[in-house]
């Protein structure tokens, strides 16, 4: 149980362009979702949090127009990355967890994105 | 402030027993969480620890001292396949992540 998929793996875009990064829970309600971004042999870098119908807190640094963040449903969140640029090249993570305190989160296999 | 401090690599030999020391300081804590990242993959989880003292699941123990900020993950009978990065994570209000020690294992 408590299987979180993350598509797509990996992905290459222009600059400027835009990309949708979806996170699905597949044996669970996700009350909240994570998003990590992580670089290189650092570690993870907690984005944004998010609760199913309501809008994401996001992290000091963070700049949410930039990185949007949809939680339509109890099962699905997905990061939107607008206007890529290759500063924006990492590998960006999600986890759920099926409750509204934090708790044991369950991670999806992650996205590496490279922007040209 | 939030800070994780944990090795940065460590060596061990196949079949020894290796552990990995985290201490941290937060301005609140909710149990301490450590988990095992393959390089290019998602972390999974191993242990939750929110009592002081030892939880043991099969070869990974992990080890809780709330009043000295101070946790361990106990790994034996090491096998190749637990070369890999090893989180320590505390939560808050929130879930901070150490920067991981990576662990390699010589056979």
């Amino acid at each position: 149980g408590a299987v979180v998929s993350q598509h797509p793996s990996w992905v290459i875009c222009k600059s400027g362009t835009s990309v949708k990064i979806e996170c699905r829970s597949l044996d669970f309600q996700a009350t909240t979702m994570f998003w990590y971004r992580q670089f290189p042999k650092q570690s993870l870098m907690l984005m944004a949090t998010s609760n199913e119908g309501s809008k994401a807190t996001y992290e000091q640094g963070v700049e949410k127009d930039k990185f949007l963040i949809n939680h339509a449903s109890l099962t699905l969140s997905t990061l939107t990355v607008t206007s890529a640029h290759p500063e924006d090249s990492s590998f960006y993570i999600c986890s759920a967890s099926p409750g509204l305190q934090v708790d044991i989160q369950y991670f999806g296999a992650g996205t590496r994105l490279s922007v040209l | 402030g939030q800070n994780i401090d944990q090795p940065t690599e460590m060596t061990a030999t196949e079949g020894a027993i290796v552990q990995i020391n985290c201490t941290y300081q937060t301005s609140g804590f909710n149990g301490l969480f450590w988990y095992q990242q393959h390089a290019g993959e998602a972390p999974t989880f191993l242990s939750y620890n929110v009592l002081d003292g030892l939880e043991e699941k099969g070869r990974f123990s992990s080890f809780l001292s709330r009043s000295k900020g101070y946790s361990y993950l106990l790994l034996k009978e090491l096998q190749m396949k637990d070369s890999a990065s090893y989180l320590c994570a505390v939560r808050d209000d929130k879930i901070i992540f150490g920067k991981g020690t990576r662990l390699h294992i010589l056979p």
